[in-house]
């Protein structure tokens, strides 16, 4: 049973644009969220988190959403550029120091 | 740059054989992971380890095992490669020893097994 899911494989969006990645947890005692991004042939690299004491967090064109009675997180990215086109992964944290990931979705930014 | 190197990089290997990949990092980070990426279900952690010699269980364990003898280096170790670990690995430190956990990861080691 997926704990953190990514519902949309992929998203397709112009430059200039919002982009809007989504993620659902079921996991109530997860306490803090993260986003990473990920080019072909590379690791995953940390873009932004929110602890579950906040609603939203910013980070230039990065923010990101928590909406802890709907167990649901958002990446929002204002403006797209084609550089981040990539695969963007949400991770959520419980007690301890792991992490459970989405399963990931591939965004594409055309110019 | 967390300072994180895997090696090898790409490997092929035979089903029955033993694979050993190295994670290695250049600073004194107590957490070390091993996590497989395969499509569609993320990155998924395998063993993690809190200190030399101090190792536990991720989600998908069952055929892997690892050491960590010195705190620079977590070795993953397949005892006998099956078609089903056919994947890319990636190993993560995390920088926050206590509080919120934002891990660092290597570059990957894409490993298939024929």
């Amino acid at each position: 049973d997926q704990q953190v899911k990514q519902n949309s494989p992929s998203l397709s969006v112009q430059e200039g644009r919002i982009s809007i990645l989504n993620c659902d947890y079921t996991n109530s005692m997860f306490d803090y969220f993260l986003w990473y991004k990920k080019y072909p042939a590379e690791g995953p690299t940390f873009l932004i988190s929110i602890s579950s004491i906040k609603d939203k967090n910013e980070d230039g064109r990065f923010t990101v959403f928590l909406n802890k009675s709907a167990k649901h997180l958002s990446l929002h990215i204002v403006p797209s550029q084609p550089g981040d086109s990539a695969v963007y992964f949400c991770a959520a944290k419980a007690a301890g120091n792991k992490l459970t990931f989405g399963g990931g979705t591939r965004v594409l930014v055309k110019p | 740059d967390a300072g994180i190197t895997q090696s090898p990089r790409h490997k092929v290997t035979e089903t029955g054989t033993p694979v050993t990949l190295r994670c290695h990092q250049t600073e004194n980070h107590r957490y070390m992971y091993w996590y497989r990426q395969d499509p569609g279900h993320g990155l998924r952690l395998i063993h993690y380890s809190y200190g030399v010699k101090d190792t536990d269980k991720g989600e998908v364990s069952d055929g892997y095992s690892v050491s960590r003898s010195k705190t620079e280096d977590f070795l993953l170790t397949l005892e006998s490669a099956t078609s089903s670990q056919t994947s890319v690995y990636f190993c993560a430190i995390s920088v926050s020893e206590t509080g919120y956990n934002e891990q660092f990861f290597g570059p990957g080691t894409r490993l298939t097994v024929l």
